[in-house]
């Protein structure tokens, strides 16, 4: 398809375990975010890369939180000894360079429950 | 604090009233404003955004939304819901400079037949 895709589309993980998340921007987007959504909430930004560098991990609420995109294009966020508070929707969005800011579009996500 | 502000949280209408969504910011700073919409089982997508220019901004699916800079709000308008407007709805004002969105907490609308 031609959209941002995300996989898996819904992961349980024990506490402790380690878990990645894969995104796909769409095809020759530069730009890539990360961005957390806890049950009836807005999202939070986590993360941004322009092609393979990350060039603002502000938002990453621990050092738990890793998140990569070697070559620019796929880009995969790492939680590890994942916690309960981890639970949330992980959203991945992608744009052009046009201008500083642009339309960001949006992944399906990925729904993470940590027991 | 709370950058972001939308002040109602659920929404009940009947077709065919019309809509006001509230968003307030607090930044002091110029910023880009954004309405995104997540309907049920679907991605976050873009209804409008305003960078600059005229303040009166037209979306897709008749919505709408007014820059007042005075009032630090991007208010969301249309005047006559539809059942498939029924969805969550984004407010995403952010500073200037910052590529990243700032969303609000949402507003879930359901309209009733």
């Amino acid at each position: 398809g031609a959209g941002v895709s995300q996989s898996p589309r819904y992961k349980v993980a024990k506490r402790g375990q380690d878990v990645a998340l894969r995104c796909d921007p769409i095809s020759g987007h530069v730009s890539l975010f990360w961005y957390q959504q806890a049950l009836g909430q807005g999202p939070e930004f986590l993360t941004y890369f322009q092609n393979e560098a990350q060039l603002d991990k502000s938002g990453l609420p621990s050092d738990r939180f890793f998140a990569e995109r070697p070559e620019g294009s796929v880009s995969t966020l790492k939680i590890q000894r994942t916690q309960q508070e981890d639970s949330a929707v992980y959203l991945c969005a992608s744009s052009l360079p046009l201008g500083v800011v642009n339309e960001q579009f949006f992944g399906p996500g990925t729904r993470l429950t940590v027991l | 604090a709370q950058s972001v502000s939308q002040h109602n949280h659920h929404v009940i209408l009947s077709e065919a009233a019309s809509l006001e969504l509230g968003c307030n910011y607090s930044y002091g700073g110029t910023v880009n404003l954004f309405w995104y919409v997540q309907y049920p089982g679907q991605h976050l997508q873009l209804l409008l955004k305003y960078f600059s220019g005229d303040p009166l901004v037209k979306g897709i699916k008749g919505f709408e939304a007014e820059f007042i800079k005075s009032k630090f709000s991007f208010n969301l308008r249309k005047p006559s819901v539809q059942w498939s407007d029924t969805a969550e709805y984004f407010c995403a004002p952010s500073p200037t400079g910052r590529r990243a969105l700032t969303f609000g907490s949402g507003t879930r609308l359901q309209v009733q037949p």
